[in-house]
């Protein structure tokens, strides 16, 4: 069974800070692993997505995450938050057909 | 990238009627849609799954008696909230898969109003 959990649901970071999003999943099998953004009353946008090959993966608006099997986790970061990024993220673990969300990060972002 | 569309973006109806939501896939040929629920500072709820020419699959809790799920084609789902109630105001989006393992592509989402 694929499971997803996100660690904090509300993330408050200054602007020009590091942005740090965290999440682990479990997996039977080798996972692919997606971040979505959602703005208000908006549907999901793709930040990134792990498919099995490097294991950093670079995403939309300076975005990047890092795959780690070790430690069963693909945690979300961005080097400097900018007030734009004020937004819901999602951590998201497919298999097959099947996808599988996590609680969601709200992430804001303090002038 | 694959372009979803859901229509409408919002809609407002009475207490009683029945609402249709469309969700197409504009440039893929979906092999799934699925349609979430989402309430305000909340995750998506997935509500069902459906494959093109068969019948949904509803997640526990969901009633698919009220919910009604139709996929006739490879580029569009509709989900119909039958005699809407005002707990029944939410957020809807579909998604939908091109192909297994690869990433959903979502719809902009409904905002339903009971009143």
């Amino acid at each position: 069974a694929q499971s997803v959990t996100q660690l904090g649901s509300h993330v408050s970071v200054s602007e020009g800070a590091l942005v740090l999003l965290r999440c682990n999943y479990s997996s039977s099998v080798p996972p692919y692993l997606f971040w979505y953004v959602q703005y208000p009353n908006q549907g999901l946008q793709l930040l990134l997505k792990y498919t099995s090959a490097a294991t950093l993966v670079k995403g939309i608006n300076g975005f990047e995450a890092e795959f780690k099997k070790s430690e069963t986790s693909f945690h979300l970061t961005k080097p400097s938050a900018h007030m734009s990024d004020a937004a819901e993220y999602f951590c998201a673990v497919t298999s097959g057909n099947q996808f599988y969300f996590g609680t969601g990060t709200s992430l804001t972002v303090i002038p | 990238g694959a372009v979803v569309s859901q229509h409408p973006s919002w809609v407002i109806c009475k207490s009683g009627t029945s609402v249709k939501i469309e969700c197409r896939s504009l440039d893929f040929q979906a092999t799934t849609m699925f349609w979430y629920r989402q309430f305000p500072k909340q995750s998506l709820m997935l509500m069902a799954t459906s494959n093109e020419g068969s019948k949904a699959t509803y997640e526990q809790g969901v009633e698919k008696d009220k919910f009604l799920i139709n996929h006739a084609s490879l580029t569009l789902s509709t989900l119909t909230v039958t005699s809407a109630h005002p707990e029944d105001s939410s957020f809807y989006i579909c998604s939908a898969l091109r192909d297994t393992n690869t990433e959903a592509f979502f719809g902009q989402g409904t905002r339903l109003t009971v009143v």
